[in-house]
């Protein structure tokens, strides 16, 4: 069956812009997870979805970083004023139940110039 | 809080030699580990994982791992290295919350490299 996906595979943007990333989980997950991969570190977690709602979104960074998962399935990653520290591989994951193992998506490199 | 530790950035190997990578968990009760290797731009794939059954867990492609509580290790190994098995593998802690859900908190990842 299909994986997660995540579109786009590499997004280049500049200092100061707004970028959306956009992951497809399996149908039927209902759990739902970002993470980030800096450079030649492992994923750090970033925000957790149970259905449509954000329960655990402690690991975004600042207030620049928003998600949403507005119909209990496709996520959404947001990112105002990007900065290129935040450049890095940002993952998303989702499992049929919050505590089943996750599946990942291949990821979005984002490029911050 | 939970964490994790990767005791070698990077790992060589022969191929048809054995592969160990070493890990080293820090957790406050019995942890649910797991080994997840990614490819090249392809996406983090589990491995195996330990849930507080066997002691050593058998995973795909020939790799298993035993957890040793009294050396808070959960080392990877397989008896022969394969050319395809060339790539990043990383140890994960779960960190069930109090919210019920799994928090993954991941080691920084050994490079395997395995040569002819």
């Amino acid at each position: 069956g299909a994986g997660v996906s995540q579109t786009p595979s590499n997004k280049v943007t500049e200092k100061g812009k707004y970028v959306e990333l956009r992951c497809d989980p399996i149908s039927g997950h209902t759990a739902l997870y970002w993470y980030r991969q800096s450079l030649g570190q492992g994923p750090e977690f970033l925000i957790y979805f149970q259905g449509t709602g954000a329960a655990d979104d402690s690991g975004l960074p600042n207030d620049r970083f928003f998600a949403v998962r507005p119909e209990g399935s496709v996520s959404t990653l947001k990112i105002q004023r990007t900065e290129r520290g935040d450049s890095a591989v940002y993952l998303c994951a989702s499992s049929p139940t919050s505590r089943d193992t996750q599946y990942f998506g291949p990821g979005t490199r984002l490029t911050v110039l | 809080a939970q964490s994790v530790t990767q005791l070698d950035s990077h790992v060589s190997v022969s191929e048809g030699t054995p592969v160990l990578l070493r890990c080293n968990y820090s957790s406050s009760y019995s942890p649910s580990l797991f080994w997840y290797v990614q490819h090249p731009n392809k996406g983090l794939q589990l491995l195996l994982k330990y849930t507080s059954a066997a002691t050593l867990v058998k995973g795909i492609n020939g790799f298993e791992a035993e957890f040793k509580k009294s050396e808070t290790s959960f080392h990877l190994t397989k008896p022969s290295a394969h050319m395809s098995d060339a790539a990043e593998y990383f140890c994960v802690v779960s960190d069930l919350t109090s919210g019920g859900y799994n928090k993954l908190i991941f080691g920084a990842g050994t490079r395997l490299a395995v040569h002819p």
